[in-house]
């Protein structure tokens, strides 16, 4: 299976600052990653789909970039409501996978 | 309005089987691809499982593989998870999601499994 490693594993930033997350898979998933955020107690939301297509409702301050192995997550302007769980997910090979997560905390 | 309601979990004693199911609406159930999704108390998300929208495939997690097995009734819109020979490891929150359908997929808010005896 391919596995996803996502960096760094914490991330402390202060709202309006710019965050930058990454996800590389141990072998080329091509554009087939999606982002998804959760928070606590919350169901998972999608945020991003092979690789940088915005899901529907989120801002434009959520951007995704990349392919083949390597990928990246920004948040150009955090917002409050930003500070969150990240997670990315392989939707290229079965089984899908998802990376271990990002926690993205208040400095 | 999309809803995804899954259903039937609790507390299990270890070696138990179990069935989950999830209920959909507001779309076009036969169209769409269903997968299980879990995540183990303060841990990250696991895919578990995805079945076709005709039940023509499905796909495991390596980890599941062999004890778990999805299905689906169209007739019903209901897709389901049985779990057998449960295992302390497979204590979770199981979410039951749609394929992308569009720009977005749909997630239920999950129903907490424990195993323990």
């Amino acid at each position: 299976e391919i596995v996803l490693t996502q960096s760094p594993a914490t991330l402390s930033l202060s709202p309006g600052e710019r965050a930058t997350l990454s996800c590389r898979a141990s072998q080329s998933v091509s554009g087939y990653l999606a982002w998804y955020q959760q928070k606590p107690g919350q169901t998972p939301r999608l945020l991003i789909y092979d690789a940088s297509n915005r899901a529907t409702g989120i801002p434009a301050r959520f951007g995704g970039s990349g392919s083949g192995t390597d990928f990246t997550l920004t948040i150009s302007s955090l917002e409050p409501e930003d500070f969150a769980v990240y997670y990315c997910q392989q939707r290229s090979n079965w089984p899908w996978t998802f990376g271990q997560g990002t926690k993205v905390e208040v400095k | 309005q999309v809803q995804v309601v899954e259903s039937g979990g609790g507390v299990v004693q270890p070696g138990r089987s179990l069935r989950l199911s999830c209920a959909a609406s507001g779309f076009t159930f036969s169209d769409y691809g269903m997968h299980w999704v879990r995540q183990a108390p303060g841990k990250g998300l696991e895919w578990v499982a995805v079945i076709w929208y005709d039940g023509s495939k499905k796909y495991y997690a390596d980890s599941v593989r062999g004890r778990f097995s999805i299905s689906r009734d169209n007739s019903k819109n209901t897709v389901y998870l049985q779990i057998n020979t449960l295992r302390a490891e497979d204590t979770a929150v199981y979410y039951c999601a749609s394929q992308r359908i569009e720009e977005s997929d749909y997630w239920g808010q999950g129903t907490l499994v424990i195993v323990s005896s």
